[in-house]
């Protein structure tokens, strides 16, 4: 069936650098997409949306960047830092679904 | 503002028994989803719920398993004759609508332990 998932299990990261979180989606008809960050033992915390109108868009320090060409989503992290250490998730809500289909996840470790 | 409130954040059941998880969405959300993680692995939709409606249970196992959002109150995710399969984290969110684009805000999550 389709699905959502990441290209990459773990990424260690310097403090300072920047990190790129990949995600591949199948589902031809998403049009909203969600990246979350998840530390140990809590819930799901929002980072940014991106709508499938729309190939880039910026927060604080997070930019996520949506080619439906080739169906890729990406999450940058600028600078990161200690606190960025969790696990990220894409999760899409396309089409007339209103439950998400989350990706398996990418740990995000950054180093000293 | 309080986000989505979850209790209790652990429980702990024998095989048998009976495990009832409750969601307190945010003020203001009228839409409440639960889904299921398993260790490492990333969360699957259970159920999505509207006050006194089910409105897509279609994640959701047909035993043992049910949900419910009464006109006052919190949801309810229940549980008879709990498994071990079921020890996992179970998560419930809210949204203030129910758009295919309204934004899911999620809580800390109940962890269930079968023994």
């Amino acid at each position: 069936g389709e699905s959502v998932g990441l290209h990459l299990p773990t990424l260690s990261v310097q403090e300072g650098d920047n990190s790129i979180i990949n995600c591949a989606y199948s589902n031809s008809a998403s049009d909203y997409f969600i990246w979350y960050k998840q530390e140990s033992g809590k819930g799901p915390q929002f980072i940014i949306d991106i709508r499938s109108n729309m190939d880039k868009r910026q927060g604080q320090r997070v930019t996520v960047l949506l080619n439906k060409t080739v169906k890729h989503l990406s999450l940058q992290i600028a600078a990161t830092q200690p606190g960025d250490s969790a696990v990220y998730f894409c999760a899409e809500n396309g089409g007339s679904a209103r439950q998400l289909t989350f990706g398996s996840g990418t740990q995000l470790t950054v180093l000293p | 503002n309080a986000g989505v409130m979850q209790n209790p954040r652990h429980l702990v059941r024998r095989r048998g028994q009976e495990a009832r998880l409750r969601c307190s969405p945010m003020k203001g959300h009228s839409h409440v989803y639960w889904y299921r993680q398993l260790p490492e692995e990333g969360l699957k939709f259970m159920v999505y719920l509207q006050k006194e409606n089910i409105i897509d249970e279609s994640g959701m196992p047909k035993e043992r398993f049910s949900a419910e959002f009464p006109k006052e109150g919190p949801s309810i995710l229940r549980i008879q004759q709990v498994v071990r399969g079921d020890s996992a984290a179970y998560f419930c969110a809210s949204s203030p609508q129910s758009g295919n684009q309204e934004t899911q805000y999620f809580g800390p999550g109940t962890r269930l332990l079968v023994l």
